[in-house]
């Protein structure tokens, strides 16, 4: 079974650029969340989708981050303008049915994309 | 809310010797606690977790943890180390009545196995 896909892999930009960073789950989890990971920290939830509707974005700073998953299968997150603090690893994960409370919390993630704002 | 402290954001240790990962949790509700880890360049996998059945829970790869309320903890250890446990573990806990299942991570512990 193919995990979590993510691409590109790296990225660096000057600030005030804009990047997309792109997330192909798991065939048939129906949950999926980006979270920002910056170096030496624990991964922090920007934003969560089950299926094509958002089910949380309350730390996804919406005046520069977007995300969509609008055939409830891949998703794209867009930072623009980008800002230094940006720089971190954007991890993808995905779930099988976030109302499952036997799986809860059991989240499959892809590599990460790093990205390096200068 | 929910959090969780890892106490610690490195630990070095000698192969073949005790790795005990410190995590502290704070719930207002009872609730689930993960330990994930991350080799170098990859993402994170669940290693254990805990959801209200017994309080002693086993993990891939040796790893165990204990749940204990009285202390709020969830510390993570493995009774003889080897080389291959050179990665970041996080601990993380969520509230299993709330929607969703956000996860809430630790700062991360950042283990180095010594020859």
């Amino acid at each position: 079974e193919a995990g979590v896909a993510q691409s590109p892999r790296y990225k660096i930009i000057e600030k005030r650029q804009s990047v997309a960073f792109w997330c192909n789950p798991i065939s048939g989890h129906a949950t999926l969340y980006w979270y920002q990971q910056i170096l030496g920290q624990g991964p922090k939830l920007l934003i969560q989708f089950q299926n094509n509707g958002v089910v949380d974005d309350s730390q996804l700073p919406k005046d520069r981050f977007s995300a969509e998953r609008l055939k409830g299968v891949d998703s794209t997150l867009k930072i623009q303008p980008a800002k230094l603090e940006d720089s971190a690893v954007y991890l993808c994960a995905s779930s099988l049915d976030r109302s499952r409370t036997d799986i809860r919390g059991e989240l499959f993630f892809g590599e990460g994309s790093r990205l390096t704002v200068l | 809310a929910q959090s969780v402290t890892q106490l610690g954001s490195h630990v070095s240790v000698s192969e073949g010797a005790l790795v005990l990962l410190r995590c502290n949790y704070s719930s207002s509700v009872p609730p689930y606690l993960f330990w994930y880890v991350q080799y170098p360049n990859q993402g994170l996998q669940l290693l254990l977790k805990y959801t209200s059945a017994a309080t002693l829970v086993k993990g891939i790869n040796g790893f165990e943890a204990e749940f204990k309320k009285s202390e709020t903890s969830f510390h993570l250890t493995k009774p003889s180390a080897h080389m291959s446990d050179a990665a970041e573990y996080f601990c993380a806990v969520s509230a299993p009545k709330a929607a969703g299942n956000k996860l809430t991570f630790g700062g991360g512990t950042r283990v180095l196995v010594k020859p």
